[in-house]
């Protein structure tokens, strides 16, 4: 059984607009987190949710708004999509007691806007 | 505030020779360091990672990785490189006590000559 599972793997859309990518875990942590890997393999974390409750919010446009209706779901929701946005999205979850012990990340998500 | 700085970009090994990648990190916290491997158009696996017990950890596929306090260091290291160990290799950094994200280096490619 998958971990940490996103969907889809590919998406390709045009500038302008609303896409969605979901992403659940099935390991019984408490806290999940958005990374984006930009074109040159930097990855920087975007958002972590806590039990439903958004934790971390870093600067990310406002376009990008996140949705936890579980903890067990973290998915990410994108307004009025532009050519920046290309870049793979990554899922991730830890245990809240255990962020020291590193993330379980998902296979990641390729957005690609034309 | 927490950072990682990976010193080379590209690290060009022949199969069957030593393996380094160096990673130098700070942080206002005693950390946790972690190495993940991204292979092409793949997600992110945990290699290893060390959260204060034993400063040499060792991980999978024969990688380990020493914490030196004084040197702010913690280098990845292989006795012998194979060609499925070309891949995207980050360092990253978290507090022990786990209440910040995992912060990311660039990352080091490594790439393997037969």
């Amino acid at each position: 059984d998958t971990a940490v599972s996103q969907t889809p793997k590919y998406l390709v859309t045009q500038m302008g607009n609303d896409k969605s990518i979901k992403c659940e875990q099935n390991l019984g942590h408490d806290t999940m987190y958005w990374y984006k890997q930009d074109s040159k393999k930097f990855l920087k974390i975007m958002f972590s949710y806590n039990n439903k409750e958004l934790i971390i919010n870093e600067t990310v446009p406002n376009r990008f708004s996140p949705k936890s209706p579980d903890k067990a779901h973290l998915n990410l929701h994108i307004n009025s999509l532009e050519l920046g946005d290309s870049a793979v999205y990554f899922c991730a979850s830890s245990q809240v007691s255990g962020p020291k012990y590193g993330y379980t990340f998902g296979s990641g998500t390729r957005l690609t806007v034309v | 505030a927490q950072s990682v700085t990976q010193l080379d970009s590209h690290v060009s090994v022949s199969e069957g020779t030593p393996v380094l990648l160096r990673c130098n990190y700070s942080s206002s916290y005693s950390p946790s360091l972690f190495w993940y491997v991204q292979h092409p158009n793949k997600g992110l696996q945990l290699l290893l990672k060390y959260t204060s017990a034993a400063t040499l950890v060792k991980g999978i596929n024969g990688f380990e990785a020493e914490f030196k306090k004084s040197e702010t260091s913690f280098h990845l290291t292989k006795p012998s490189a194979h060609m499925s160990d070309a891949a995207e290799y980050f360092c990253v950094v978290s507090s022990v006590s786990g209440n910040t994200p995992l912060v990311f280096g660039k990352g080091t490619r490594l790439s393997v000559i037969a």
